[in-house]
């Protein structure tokens, strides 16, 4: 069954540092996704993009953000200066349409320092 | 925007016993996932159900759309089956696309 796959699964960074986070969703999905889970909480929505533009975004998701689909099969996250509170598991999602399923990666574990 | 509300918060089972994992939302869906969340991390789909009934295996799960709830049922449980079970909605008022999360309801199974 196909699968989003997420790299890396641990990243380790310095505070202050840009950070950038790759995804490949299933390839005839079409809307795409980024949540966080801080530890020990909810998991929350970032952003979701479809037809290469952001279609809605939390207010969570601040100028430190973006995303981008730099080519046809991969979807990145990149924290510009990142801060401690930014520590957190990052799950990339995606659907065929915007009524479907969300299939969701493993997630890539982020420890600011 | 929508509400979602899981109970309980925690739950702790002998294994074998059966448990029912309940979820209220605050407004109309069109969509509704049940996922495990592992020891690991991962966040296992379980159902994709806005409305009706599913069965897998020892899991199935009912949504009542129309009361706005739904409900997750473990049968059996199994030491494996311990973690965290979170309910997400994604629905008109909230934005089609965007799930939100419920708090979950974390299991613990023991032998």
């Amino acid at each position: 069954e196909p699968e989003v796959t997420q790299t890396p699964s641990h990243q380790v960074t310095q505070m202050g540092q840009e950070v950038i986070l790759r995804c490949v969703p299933i390839s005839n999905h079409l809307y795409f996704y980024w949540y966080r889970q801080i530890l020990g909480q909810k998991v929350e929505f970032l952003v979701s993009f479809y037809n290469n533009e952001i279609s809605e975004k939390s207010e969570i998701f601040d100028d430190q953000f973006s995303v981008e689909r730099p080519d046809g099969s991969n979807f990145t996250l990149k924290i510009r200066s990142t801060k401690l509170e930014d520590s957190a598991m990052y799950f990339c999602a995606s659907s065929v349409d915007r009524n479907q399923p969300q299939h969701f990666g493993d997630g890539t574990r982020l420890s600011i320092l | 925007g929508i509400q979602v509300e899981q109970s309980p918060p925690d739950l702790i089972l002998q294994e074998g016993a059966n448990s029912t994992l309940r979820c209220n939302f605050s407004d109309s869906v069109n969509n509704l996932q049940w996922f495990h969340q592992n020891p690991w991390g991962q966040l296992i789909n379980l159902f994709y159900i806005p409305s009706g009934t599913k069965q897998n295996g020892r899991l199935s799960a009912t949504t009542v759309a129309t009361e706005r709830y739904s409900l997750l049922y473990i049968s059996s449980s199994q030491t494996t089956d311990s973690g965290v079970y979170f309910c997400a909605v994604g629905g008109l008022s909230g934005g089609y696309n965007k799930l939100i999360f419920g708090a979950g309801t974390r299991l613990a199974v023991h032998p």
